[in-house]
């Protein structure tokens, strides 16, 4: 069955990067969109970009160029999100989500991982 | 950017009553719309695509509807594991913006 496993919590100090993990299983991982989603606490979603695992391409909000670095690595079929000169408006928890080349709707999700931004 | 403008913001209902759910497109989207549903502490979980599909296993009293600018979700005869938060999302174009989310509570 497919799986978005995501790595756990980050407690990180302002001016900090962070780098979280999502692992994927049960489908072919060059295959599909892996996009990343913030949820600041009690807020809505806002979609922060996608990378597309089989060729490298990666497509950003405008919001986040600078801020967010899609990446992902084949042989261990993981996508990566590093978030740089953190600030306490960057504490949110973080999904990542898969979608098909041929739809954009997110069919499954991983768990979220939380991001405090703290000193 | 196409602004996705969602409504009611919350909603306090009880179990039985039907609901709906309303997004309005700053633009023609062309039906590339989801609905989502997210519980307390969870993921969203898809529910609709392509503005008017049910996902795999989303009961039947859920339904989606629209076109152009205007979409609507509608639950049938809501069940006490309906209650959570739902947001629509359009997919014409980047950034694939999210409406502002409808908290739907018992009422």
């Amino acid at each position: 069955q497919v799986q978005l496993q995501q790595s756990g919590p980050e407690l990180v100090k302002p001016g900090a990067s962070v780098k979280i993990s999502c692992k994927a299983s049960g489908y072919s991982f060059t295959s599909y969109y892996i996009h990343w989603v913030k949820q600041r606490p009690g807020q809505g979603l806002e979609w922060i970009g996608w990378i597309f695992p089989g060729s490298g391409n990666t497509k950003y909000n405008e919001k986040f160029k600078g801020k967010a670095t899609l990446t992902a690595d084949t042989s261990s079929s993981t996508a990566y999100m590093q978030l740089s000169s953190l600030t306490s408006e960057d504490s949110a928890v973080y999904f990542c989500a898969r979608s098909g080349i041929y739809y954009r709707y997110n069919d499954y999700w991983g768990q979220g991982t939380t991001l405090t931004v703290s000193s | 950017d196409i602004q996705m403008t969602q409504s009611p913001a919350s909603l306090s209902v009880s179990v039985g009553e039907t609901v709906t759910i309303t997004c309005r497109a700053s633009e023609n989207i062309y039906s590339n719309l989801a609905w989502y549903q997210q519980k307390q502490g969870k993921s969203p979980q898809l529910l609709v695509y392509a503005a008017t599909n049910l996902a795999d296993g989303v009961p039947s009293r859920f339904s989606g509807s629209g076109s152009g600018t205007q979409y609507s979700l509608k639950i049938n005869s809501l069940q006490s594991e309906d209650f959570g938060s739902y947001y629509c999302q359009h997919f014409w174009g980047t950034p694939y913006t999210f409406g502002g989310g409808t908290k739907l509570e018992i009422k």
